[in-house]
Formats: structure tokens, sequence, C-alpha cells
């Protein structure tokens, strides 16, 4: 596509619910970034996939965070058993290389409320 | 550690008076600094990037600066219009994956 698109842009979950967020980055885009935004605050990184490889998922603040992109294109970041703590907008953003001189094309996001 | 702070967090001008974003950074190693423009409830898109050896680059009525001894940067708007109401992040890559973001600057545009 022509975009990275997001879905869904809003979800409102129940605590303890579980939830998945789906990103479609540009195609032929290598690189996948998933990041994390609380109001008001600058994008916080939570995980990196090079094609199919996640490359570092340093940033997921716990077990219950897991993303995947099996075959390299499309991502899905699963959080379980949600908590307030995770309202937030998750962003997704690709990258046609692995070189971080490449640009980064964002997705609009998709805003979690957790209630 | 690694920090990327912004000033002012938010800024009010008048519709085309010129105003400039500032951003300091302690993050190294050093790959390169962009700044974004973030319109509300969308994704954040890339304005300019710069490397270490590049300490100025245009794009259209934007103008970053880039200091890579002090480790400042500045966003300068020329002849603000409305359409330039946003948040302007600044961002530091220490490596591929290695991505620092600001708190970012809102910035509003009274015409």
């Amino acid at each position: 596509g022509a975009g990275v698109s997001q879905s869904p842009r809003y979800k409102v979950a129940k605590r303890g619910q579980d939830v998945a967020l789906r990103c479609d980055p540009i195609s032929g885009h290598v690189s996948l970034f998933w990041y994390q935004q609380a109001l008001g605050q600058g994008p916080e990184f939570l995980t990196y996939f090079q094609n199919e490889a996640q490359l570092d998922k340093s940033g997921l603040p716990s077990d219950r965070f897991f993303a995947e992109r099996p075959e390299g294109s499309v991502s899905t970041l699963k959080i379980q058993r949600t908590q307030q703590e995770d309202s937030a907008v998750y962003l997704c953003a690709s990258s046609l290389g692995a070189q971080d001189l490449y640009g980064y094309t964002f997705g609009s996001g998709t805003r979690l409320t957790v209630v | 550690k690694n920090q990327v702070e912004q000033s002012p967090q938010s800024l009010i001008i008048l519709e085309g008076k010129n105003c400039t974003l500032q951003c300091n950074y302690t993050v190294s190693p050093f790959s390169n600094l962009r700044w974004y423009k973030q319109d509300t409830g969308r994704g954040p898109v890339s304005l300019t990037i710069m490397t270490f050896s590049e300490n100025t680059k245009s794009n259209g009525r934007y103008t970053a600066t880039l200091d890579a001894d002090t480790k400042q940067s500045s966003l300068h708007i020329t002849a603000s219009q409305l359409s330039d109401s946003a948040s302007y992040i600044c961002v530091v890559s220490r490596s591929a994956s290695k991505i620092i973001f600001g708190s970012g600057t809102r910035l509003s545009i009274r015409p």
C-alpha cells in the first residue's frame, strides 16, 4: 500500500481482556518498529523487526506484551490481560532498509483505552 | 543516560511569525538526528534528517541546525501557517533500532 496501515484505529478493552493490534507496513520494507505513545509524550520504543526476525524487544514493558511478524510483512502486537496503564497510542513504523539512514514511515496509530 | 530534551514544551505564535524550537541530547553514540511533525491523531512525519557531519538542512519553510559538539539542534519555522500547528518531535538515533524520541514541542499558530 501507499503507507503504513494500522488497525483498529481505536480499541476499548475491559481490564483483563486480551487485545491484538495489526500493522501493515509499506510493501517491501525490511524494518518494522512498534512504539507506545502516552498522552503528551514522545513515542517510546517497544520492539524492532528486520524481516521476520525480532532483533530487539528490549522496550516491551512486561511479558504481557508480545509481537510477531511471521512472514516478514504484517505484524501483530498482542497485549494480554490488559491493565489501565496500557492505555496509549501504539504506533507502527516501517523502513525500506536495515540501516537507519532510510526514512521511517509511521502509521496513524491505534488508540487503546483500557477501562 | 541517553536522553532527548525539547524546549519549549508548548508555544503559541501568530500566523506569519517565525519561531525556533530547541532540542538537546545526551545520546551516545550518535548516528543521526531527525525532526518530525505530528498532527493530532496522526503518526509522525519526517521533516529533516542530519548526520554528524551536517550542520544545517532545509525543507521548505523548515530549517534544522545541528551542533554535534554541544549536542544541540534547532528547528526554525519561517512565515508560520495555520497548518503548522502540530507537535514537533526531535529524534536521535544511536543505531538502526536504538532510537530515542523527545517529548515534543506543541506548537499552536493563531490567526
